[in-house]
């Protein structure tokens, strides 16, 4: 059963660069077809894409976050991670790694994420 | 970028209740939807898939319909442990997704 897991340090002070890693079991990284992904919660707020990686390399990411976050995997150790530099007080929140599952439906590929991490929390603070 | 907009932001009901949560794109998706439960300190859940797929596991009292722009999810008779925070999720876009603001359901 495919199994994520959040890493990081869970404080980070103003202006320095976040960095988190995503551990995956169960499954391989590198199979086709999958993007893996990164979004965040504020305390108190809701859920926000910070962006995605797909098996290939490719990377997307949400624009309001695009200048300062990079997401980067390693296959031989089944990872993918995240940077976001610059960090505020802002970018406190949980951050959570996630696998949107391709299902192949109706001739088109409808995503959703099936497998979660527990999420850990990142505070910004000096 | 695809904005998502859930009604209400809060709701109180009992249980045993009927419930709907609205969810509104702004350009349409056709059924690229998904619903997804939260509760406190925990990862949130997925409860529908493609609009009104329920994802293995979830009770059927949970189900999703809609299409284009407008889209509800629906509890038939609400049980205590459905007390939860639900997000829609547009991913029509992917990998660009985008979550809806969140609909807290409390007890009355």
């Amino acid at each position: 059963q495919l199994q994520l897991q959040e890493s990081g340090p869970g404080l980070v002070k103003p202006s320095e660069t976040l960095s988190l890693t995503c551990t995956v079991s169960g499954g391989s990284i590198s199979s086709s077809s999958y993007y893996w992904g990164w979004i965040r919660q504020p305390p108190g707020k809701g859920l926000e894409w910070i962006g995605s990686i797909y098996y290939s390399g490719s990377t997307y990411y949400n624009p309001s976050l695009k200048s300062r976050v990079t997401i980067s995997v390693d296959t031989s150790k089944n990872q993918f991670s995240l940077k976001l530099s610059s960090v505020t007080a802002a970018d406190t929140a949980v951050y959570y790694c996630a696998r949107p599952y391709p299902l192949r439906l109706h001739g088109s590929y409808y995503y959703y994420m099936d497998v979660w991490g527990k999420g850990t929390t990142v505070t910004v603070s000096s | 970028d695809i904005q998502m907009t859930q009604s209400p932001s809060s709701l109180s009901a009992s249980v045993g209740d009927r419930v709907t949560i609205t969810c509104r794109a702004s350009q349409s998706i056709s059924s690229y939807l998904n619903w997804y439960q939260q509760k406190p300190g925990k990862a949130p859940k997925l409860l529908i898939y493609a609009a009104s797929s329920l994802q293995s596991g979830v009770p059927s009292r949970f189900s999703g319909s809609g299409s284009g722009t407008d889209f509800t999810l629906t509890i038939s008779s609400l049980q205590p442990e459905d007390f939860a925070t639900y997000y829609c999720q547009q991913s029509y876009s992917t990998p660009q997704i985008t979550f809806g603001q969140g609909t807290r359901l409390e007890i009355k």
